[in-house]
Order: structure tokens, then sequence, then C-alpha cells
């Protein structure tokens, strides 16, 4: 069964570093989403793409965010000066369409910023 | 209100039990709705998804309310391996948003 990877499983930064979290969407889906999950606290939606565009972000994926899609496989996830507050658990999604379609969540890479 | 509410529970329940678990969204527009189950410190999983009046699926039915804007997750027969929490899923904004309630933590005990 086709599913979403993501690397690395956890990765443990000094505040103020940049950081890149890379996933890789199921093969045929056209839309990827990047999710966050603060430790004991809901999931929280941070940023849709589509096309090779941004579609849609929340109030949390402000300028020290970036998404691309280098390649045709792979969608990273960039914060350029990680805060302490950056601490979570974010997760990458992938869905064939939007609207009713199901999205897909990889395993997660657990970020912890000292 | 907000968006998604759950019962964030506990809910201990015997193996065997019939347990239900509540959602009311604030979103009038939505659509489509999901459940999906997380177990610790893994990422969530598509459960049911939620698109008439309800759906039903083995020991799992949900159901939709659309005028009192509440959905419900009802588990029979509950195993052990059922215990995990249970998010209640909302698409807004444009509907590629996944919008999460906080979930509702269920314990099967022996």
């Amino acid at each position: 069964e086709p599913e979403v990877t993501q690397t690395p499983s956890h990765q443990v930064t000094q505040m103020g570093q940049e950081v890149i979290l890379r996933c890789v969407p199921i093969s045929n889906h056209l839309y990827f989403y990047w999710y966050r999950q603060i430790l004991g606290q809901k999931v929280e939606f941070l940023v849709s793409f589509y096309n090779n565009e941004i579609s849609e972000k929340s109030e949390i994926f402000d300028d020290q965010f970036s998404v691309e899609r280098p390649d045709g496989s792979n969608f990273t996830l960039k914060i350029r000066s990680t805060k302490l507050e950056d601490s979570a658990m974010y997760f990458c999604a992938s869905s064939a369409g939007h609207l009713r379609e199901t999205q897909y969540f990889g395993p997660g890479t657990r970020l912890l910023v000292l | 209100r907000k968006e998604v509410e759950q019962d964030p529970g506990p809910f201990n329940v015997p193996e065997g039990a019939t347990v239900a678990f509540n959602c009311t969204y604030s979103n009038s527009a939505s659509q489509s709705f999901f459940w999906y189950r997380q177990d610790c410190r893994k990422e969530p999983k598509l459960l049911m998804s939620v698109y008439s009046s309800g759906n039903e699926d083995g020991r799992f039915t949900a159901q939709l309310n659309r005028a009192s804007q509440y959905i419900s997750l009802l588990i029979r027969d509950s195993k052990l391996s059922d215990s995990a929490t249970y998010l209640c899923v909302c698409p807004t904004g444009g509907g590629n948003k996944l919008t999460f309630g906080t979930g509702t933590q269920l314990k099967v005990e022996l």
C-alpha cells in the first residue's frame, strides 16, 4: 500500500538554526500539506500546496516557514530560524484531490529546539 | 463555539462494550467530515468519512446531524486494540485545510 514517508524521524536543533523537514508524498497525489502537533495538543494545519504554489496557509505559517517541491518526489518544509516554540511533531500529508479526498499522513518528524 | 469540539475523555470501557463519542462543529458550510484515529506518538490515520447522514463500517458507525452541527462515532464490541485517541476532523477554508478536534481518548480494558 502506498504511503507518505518523512525524514528524519527525529531532529534536535539549537534555537536560531535552520531546519529542513523532508517528505515523499504518495506518487500520484497532487495536493500536499504540512501539519504540526505540539505535545499534548491538537493537530494544527500549517500549509497546503498544489501546482507548485501555496494554496492556503495558517497564521502559524509566518515568514520563518517556507515550503518547496524541489523535484518530482520530495516536498520540504523549511524553518529558517527555529524558536523553542517550534518544538513539535510535524506531519506531512498528501491527497489525490481536495474537498472530499482523504488526506494520508506520514509518520511525522519530531523536532526538538533547544 | 470552537471550530471543532470534542470531549477529551478518557473513556475507560471494558472489552466488548459499546462506546459513543460526540463532536460539534461551527462551520455550517462543511460538507464532509472525518474520524481519524491516532495512536500515541503516531500519525493520524483515517477511520471513517462521513458525507451524508452517516456511514457504517463493521463495528464502527458514524452519524451526522447537520441541523445540530453534530457528528458521532459509535464503536460496538470494543477491542483492546481500539484503545487510541479518536479525532473529529472537518475540512474548512477552501476545503483543503483539515481542522482537528482535540481528540477523545479511549482505553479499552480487560
